[in-house]
């Protein structure tokens, strides 16, 4: 148990749809990464926020965005979905800006059809 | 950019010892951490160095040799449990982005066999 919480779990999205996933952090975690990882592959990093502010990005497009609340839960947010967007989506929370020691959820397995 | 190379698969005899290796090109390196991710679970952190040389932590030690760009993961006495995939991940500083990053490998998927 890491403390930090996804939800959903699991969901199915067709081509073009939008989705919002969202992740409660560690208790006195202020920043927080949002990583993709396709079956087989490693955690690919999509962006991280640290006290409600975007500071740093991966090679993902626009259509990916997020947010980070006051209580630093956060939500990710993919609109025009892909085919390749399929994944589990994985929220890792730290209590400094230096990412290092992650705390991950359980993801949020995305199906897009 | 990043390039961190790890083998995809290796397997290993319950009770031996495994090293599974880590290349990395990147600049900026401000650390490597070594993660355990079983098949449907999230990644958890096993080890983390910074500088060069052997970290260890009961059964797992990890190795660092910052000017070859490479480091080892070595676990002792394998048990069935460690059966999973070993992430390699550099922390680097992104200059563009003013911050942090920390950038996985594709995974080692370990298998232990009796």
């Amino acid at each position: 148990e890491t403390g930090v919480t996804q939800s959903p779990t699991h969901l199915i999205k067709t081509r073009g749809q939008q989705v919002t996933l969202r992740c409660s952090s560690q208790s006195g975690h202020n920043t927080v990464s949002w990583y993709q990882q396709a079956l087989g592959q490693g955690p690919q990093f999509i962006f991280q926020y640290y006290r409600e502010e975007e500071n740093g990005r991966g090679n993902f497009p626009p259509r990916f965005s997020g947010l980070q609340f006051p209580n630093y839960s956060s939500e990710l947010n993919v609109n025009a979905l892909e085919l390749d967007d399929s994944a589990l989506y994985l929220c890792a929370s730290t209590v400094d800006r230096e990412p290092g020691e992650l705390f991950f959820g359980e993801g949020s397995r995305l199906t897009v059809l | 950019g990043q390039n961190i190379d790890q083998p995809t698969e290796m397997t290993a005899t319950e009770g031996a010892i495994v090293q599974i290796n880590c290349t990395y090109q990147t600049s900026g390196f401000n650390g490597l951490f070594w993660y355990q991710q079983h098949a449907g679970e999230a990644p958890t952190f096993l080890s983390y160095n910074v500088l060069d040389g052997l970290e260890e932590k009961g059964r797992f030690s990890s190795f660092l040799s910052r000017s070859k760009g490479y480091s080892y993961l070595l676990l002792k006495e394998l048990q069935m449990k460690d059966s999973a995939s070993y992430l390699c991940a550099v922390r680097d500083y992104n200059s563009g982005a003013g911050s942090y990053q920390l950038t996985f490998g594709k995974g080692t998927k370990l298998s232990v066999i009796p």
